[in-house]
C-alpha cells in the first residue's frame, strides 16, 4: 500500500525559528512528491514539488531516497506561514496524502 | 478563469437520502478527482478520472458513484447517505496525470 506519513499533527514554533515538517513515504520506485498548503479560509494549493527543486515562500524540501523522506524546511518561520501542510505522493494516476501537520507560528 | 468550482458549500442530509456534489473546472484539465477530508486522516481519494468517459476507484470508493460525460464536469453521487460519509469533500483537477492539483473550495457534508 502506498503510504505517506506525517508524524506531527501540530507543530508550534516562534517567529524567526527554523521549522521542519516531516514527511516519510513507503518505498516504491521513483516517487513523485508534493507539498500542499491550506491557509485559513483558503483552498488547498500547491506549495512545491520535488522535481522543481525550487524554493517557494522560503520553503525547501529535499528528497532523501535512502530515508524515504521529503521533509519541508524553512530557516526562519513567519506568522503568515501558519497553516495546514500536507505531503502527497503521486503514483499510477493516484495521489496519496499524509494526515497533515498544522503549523502554528507564534509571535 | 474560475478554476475548480464546487457546489453546494454546505449540505445536511438524513440517512438514506441521495444527493450529488457538483464539480466543474474551466481549465480544460483532463484529470479530475474527488477526496474526502477527515480529522486525523488527511485527504483520501474516492474516485478519479483521466478523461471524459473514463473513471476509476480510489482508496475509499464504497458508497460513491461518479461519471465523466464532459471534460469540464465530474459529479460525485451519494446513493444512500450514511453518517460515516459526514466529511469535507474536495474536488481537484490537473492538466495531466502527475501535474499539481488545483482544488475547489470544498463541500461540508453532514449526514444525520
Amino acid at each position: 500500500a502506498q503510504r505517506v506519513t506525517q508524524p506531527e499533527k501540530l507543530l508550534s514554533v516562534f517567529k524567526g525559528a527554523p521549522v521542519e515538517l516531516k514527511c516519510n513515504y513507503s518505498y516504491s520506485g521513483s516517487p513523485e512528491l508534493f507539498w500542499y498548503v491550506q491557509y485559513s479560509r483558503q483552498r488547498l494549493q500547491l506549495l512545491l514539488r520535488h522535481i522543481s527543486r525550487e524554493s517557494i515562500k522560503g520553503f525547501t524540501a529535499d528528497l532523501n531516497k535512502g530515508e524515504t523522506s521529503f521533509h519541508l524546511k524553512k530557516p526562519f518561520a513567519q506568522e503568515e506561514d501558519s497553516a495546514m501542510y500536507y505531503c502527497a505522493r503521486y503514483n499510477f494516476n493516484k495521489f496519496y496524502f499524509g494526515s497533515g501537520t498544522k503549523l502554528n507560528v507564534k509571535p | 478563469n474560475a478554476g475548480v468550482t464546487q457546489t453546494p458549500k454546505f449540505q445536511v442530509l438524513k440517512t438514506g437520502q441521495s444527493m450529488t456534489l457538483q464539480c466543474a473546472q474551466d481549465m480544460n484539465h483532463e484529470y479530475m478527482s474527488w477526496y474526502r477530508q477527515d480529522p486525523g486522516m488527511g485527504l483520501r481519494l474516492i474516485h478519479y478520472s483521466v478523461g471524459a468517459g473514463i473513471t476509476d476507484q480510489g482508496e475509499v470508493p464504497n458508497g460513491y458513484n461518479v461519471s465523466r460525460s464532459t471534460t469540464e464536469d465530474f459529479p460525485l453521487r451519494l446513493l444512500s447517505a450514511a453518517p460515516s460519509q459526514t466529511s469535507v469533500y474536495f474536488c481537484a483537477s490537473s492538466s495531466s496525470y502527475n501535474s499539481p492539483l488545483h482544488f475547489g473550495n470544498g463541500t461540508r457534508l453532514t449526514v444525520t
